[in-house]
């Protein structure tokens, strides 16, 4: 059965600290990895990521990709209370369209 | 704002009704896809319409049921309702390039069953 699994569940960090969000995935007929924020309602895209070793970076956001290990980080640096959601990832099976989404990283930053 | 429009934003009704929910996708996206989010099961697919056609189905419960029009919006039915079915729905839409298929999220409905 396809899966992705995130971890930590939950993480909570003082403002400027550095954060690691981690995605590991077992599917069939993987074509690429994506991650999104979830704040109150829905969630909003961030990135996607189809080769390894390509380092996608989003300002102080940046995420990498693993497809021999079968995993993904979500770095965030200098973290703010801004960044205080839950981060989600998900991998597109390719024909299949939908996407198998983790359980997600809820991340608490305080000030 | 992801250009994915879904009414209403809430919905409170009684075990054993009918609802529906509506989506509208962002312009010159083909796909539309459901998803149901409750607190302990994360976001679980439902089902996908790709230009008006059926194109994949997750878990879905046989009382759900949903079409995509010609205008390419999308309905989910939900009937005789449960107290499980409390949940956020979610559409979102997609153009399905092969290369890549980002999903763009709409700000969900949420639904109560009392």
């Amino acid at each position: 059965e396809d899966k992705v699994v995130q971890s930590p569940l939950s993480l909570v960090v003082h403002e400027g600290d550095t954060v690691t969000l981690n995605c590991s995935y077992e599917v069939t007929n993987f074509r690429s990895l994506l991650w999104y924020k979830q704040e109150k309602k829905a969630p909003t895209f961030l990135f996607m990521l189809t080769s390894s070793g390509i380092e996608k970076k989003s300002g102080r956001l940046s995420s990498i990709l693993d497809k021999k290990e079968l995993f993904s980080i979500l770095n965030i640096t200098a973290t703010q209370t801004g960044d205080s959601a839950v981060y989600l990832c998900a991998v597109d099976r390719g024909s299949q369209g939908n996407l198998i989404f983790g359980k997600g990283t809820k991340l608490s930053v305080k000030p | 704002d992801s250009g994915v429009t879904q009414t209403p934003k809430h919905l409170i009704t009684a075990t054993g009704q009918r609802v529906t929910l509506r989506c509208s996708p962002r312009s010159g996206d083909l796909s539309v896809y459901w998803y149901q989010q409750s607190l302990d099961q994360g976001l679980q697919f439902l089902i996908q319409y790709y230009n008006g056609e059926e194109r994949a189905k997750g878990n879905i419960l046989e009382r759900f049921s949903a079409q995509q029009f010609p205008d390419l919006h999308s309905e989910l039915n939900l009937s005789s309702l449960e107290l499980g079915d409390s949940a956020l729905y979610f559409c979102a839409s997609s153009a399905q390039d092969r290369a890549k298929n980002i999903q763009y999220f709409g700000a969900g409905t949420r639904l109560s069953v009392l």
